[in-house]
Order: C-alpha cells, then structure tokens, then sequence
C-alpha cells in the first residue's frame, strides 16, 4: 500500500463545469504527478510537483492545473471541463529521496466523464 | 518525440510457458527502464526496473536491456493466468517529467 488516496473515485459532469481531483498521500514523499490514461493512447503525464508550491508541466497539461499548498496533497483542476478530458486520471508517488527516476507508486485512479 | 512502441498484443501464451514482452524506445539517451503490469480497472503497479545492459532477474521475471538496439524486454517463466494483464513498458530519459509510457501490451495466460 502506497498510502495514496485520489477523490472522487468517479465523477460524471457537464461540459464546462469545473472539476477539482484531489490526491493525498501519507508518507510526505516529495515527487507527485498526475497523468491521464486513454485507450490507443496510453499514460501521459499532466503536471507534476517536486515540493509545496513547485509544479511544473507534462506532456498534455493545457486545460489543467494543479496545485499543492501542503506536502500531502496535491490537486488536479479543470477549469472548464471537456468531453476531450473524459479519462482515467491517476495520480502517483516517487519514493526515492533523490531525483525521481521513474519508479512510481499509482493511486487508485479517479475515472471522470465529461458529457 | 520520444516514442516509446510496445505490441499492443493481445499476446497468448499456455500456463507455464514463457511470455515475452518488447519494447523499443527512440532516445538514445534514456537511463532506466521500468515494467509495470495492470490489471483491468487497476492501477499499474511496478513489477522490474533495469538500469544496465543485461538480464536482471527477479522470480519469474527476468527484464533484459540492450542500449546498443534500443530494445528491453521482459521475460516471464512460468506464465500463471495471475499474469493476465497488460504490461507497460517505461523509459525515462534523465530529467524530471521525463517519464515516457508505452501503449501496453495486453497478455493472457491460458489455463
């Protein structure tokens, strides 16, 4: 168990509402990222933060933001939601003290759909 | 773009024969490699890592890297249907961010 827990498991919203997924861990490690899984596409990472208030962004960050104002938690939003955002979104840990090399520990997903 | 290509399967092997997962990647100044496994509707979950070339092994799996043709592989001996599922081939290439997924390759063990 990675200690991390992403809210809301699942979330059904209309276009141009914004959304908020929110991602917590227990361990204060310092890497945190958020990526998108889609079929035929894979995961990508949205945006990533290596401690309180530093984020910086992924390959498909337009239309997201995120946030983190505490070691812990770490916040996925969307702005004005679109269909084209309908995914899995996970959120995932680095361990390693130093720089993150890719060994990642995943939440267990938030699956979001954008009507 | 770094790319990072996987056979999108589904690859079909009989219980306790050997699976063989590929994968390719285009930047060639990649330093380690990573085999997730995901279940259907699960998250990945780390299964190998491998920095240097060679074969390192752990249990049933063994994950070999070839830098020179770009190429890593995993081995999995001994296939259970337990390892049904996909496999996701990862490359990071030195920086922060800098964490490129394949597409997954699906496998299922036939009993």
């Amino acid at each position: 168990d990675a200690g991390i827990t992403q809210s809301p498991r699942h979330k059904v919203t209309e276009t141009g509402t914004p959304v908020t997924l929110r991602c917590h861990q227990t361990e204060n490690h310092r890497y945190m990222y958020w990526y998108r899984q889609d079929p035929g596409h894979g995961l990508r990472l949205i945006h990533y933060s290596y401690g309180v208030k530093d984020t910086d962004k992924g390959e498909v960050s337009d239309g997201y933001s995120v946030s983190r104002s505490k070691t812990e938690d770490f916040l996925l939003t969307l702005e004005s939601a679109t269909s084209s955002q309908t995914s899995v979104y996970f959120c995932a840990i680095s361990k390693t003290s130093g720089a993150s090399t890719g060994e990642l520990f995943f939440g267990e997903g938030s699956r979001l759909t954008v009507l | 773009q770094k790319e990072v290509e996987q056979n999108s399967g589904p690859l079909s092997v009989p219980e306790g024969a050997i699976a063989s997962l590929n994968c390719t990647y285009s930047d060639r100044g990649s330093q380690s490699f990573f085999w997730y496994r995901q279940y259907s509707g699960k998250s990945p979950e780390l299964i190998m890592f491998i920095y240097s070339n060679g074969d390192k092994e752990d249990g049933r799996f063994t994950a070999q890297l070839n830098k020179a043709s770009q190429y890593v592989s995993l081995l999995i001996r001994d296939s259970q249907p337990s390892d049904s599922a996909t496999y996701l081939c990862a490359v990071w290439g030195g920086s922060q961010g800098n964490l490129i997924f394949g597409k997954g390759t699906k496998l299922s063990v036939k009993p």
